[in-house]
């Protein structure tokens, strides 16, 4: 079975700084990872995925994830926050061999002006 | 491209009726899956329907159950609500035709239940 967990409820940033939200995984063999966004009163907004190669993957709106196999970490980041970027943010995981997705838990951003 | 669109956005039932909820996917896409959202569980899946077929389920009880048309469309059907099938339900679309193809699921903007 897998599992996915975002360790922190809650982040809070300034406008202009960096933002990091952090997701461990657990699955047996190769994993697809995703990020999603989700705003209030919305559904889930994809940012980016992870499928294979360079570890480093950019998504929409700035965002980019890191994948650490070793760590089984895929940390979203984006150099400079917006405001706009305050949102319920959820890490996913699929097995190569499921339709699957299974969700973290969710964070919080708030990005102060 | 249209996105996925889930109907109604909003509705209220009664303890022990049964609901009816529908989504559209992406014009393409057959592969259609269903979640719940709640504040206590989080993102739960239900159940993934591809070509009429469900092809993956959750653990949730028989009062929960899909289908999918020829059209890739498809509807969620909870019988005999209880307070706790109170929820967000999302619906999500791809163009997953195996286990493991390289896809993404876009979601639908949800259809809120609420369950008095």
């Amino acid at each position: 079975a897998q599992s996915v967990a975002q360790p922190e409820d809650q982040v809070n940033v300034a406008e202009g700084n960096p933002l990091t939200v952090k997701c461990t995984y657990s699955v047996s063999g190769n994993p697809y990872l995703f990020w999603y966004v989700q705003y209030p009163n919305r559904g889930l907004q994809f940012l980016l995925k992870y499928i294979t190669g360079d570890n480093l993957v950019k998504g929409s709106y700035g965002f980019e994830a890191e994948f650490n196999k070793s760590q089984t970490s895929f940390h979203l980041k984006k150099p400079s926050a917006l405001v706009s970027d305050s949102a319920l943010y959820f890490c996913a995981v699929r097995p190569i061999n499921d339709y699957k997705l299974s969700f973290g838990a969710g964070t919080t951003v708030t990005v102060r002006a | 491209k249209a996105g996925v669109t889930q109907t109604p956005r909003y509705l209220i039932k009664t303890r022990g009726q049964q609901v009816t909820l529908s989504c559209s996917p992406i014009s393409g896409h057959r592969s259609v899956s269903w979640y719940q959202q709640t504040p206590g569980q989080g993102l739960q899946f239900l159940f993934e329907y591809f070509s009429e077929t469900q092809r993956n389920k959750g653990n949730f009880p028989g009062r929960f159950s899909g289908r999918q048309f020829s059209n890739s469309r498809s509807e969620m059907n909870v019988s005999t609500l209880e307070l706790g099938d109170s929820a967000l339900y999302l619906c999500a679309s791809s163009l997953a035709s195996w286990a493991g193809e390289k896809d993404t699921q876009y979601f639908g903007p949800g259809t809120r239940l609420t369950v008095l």
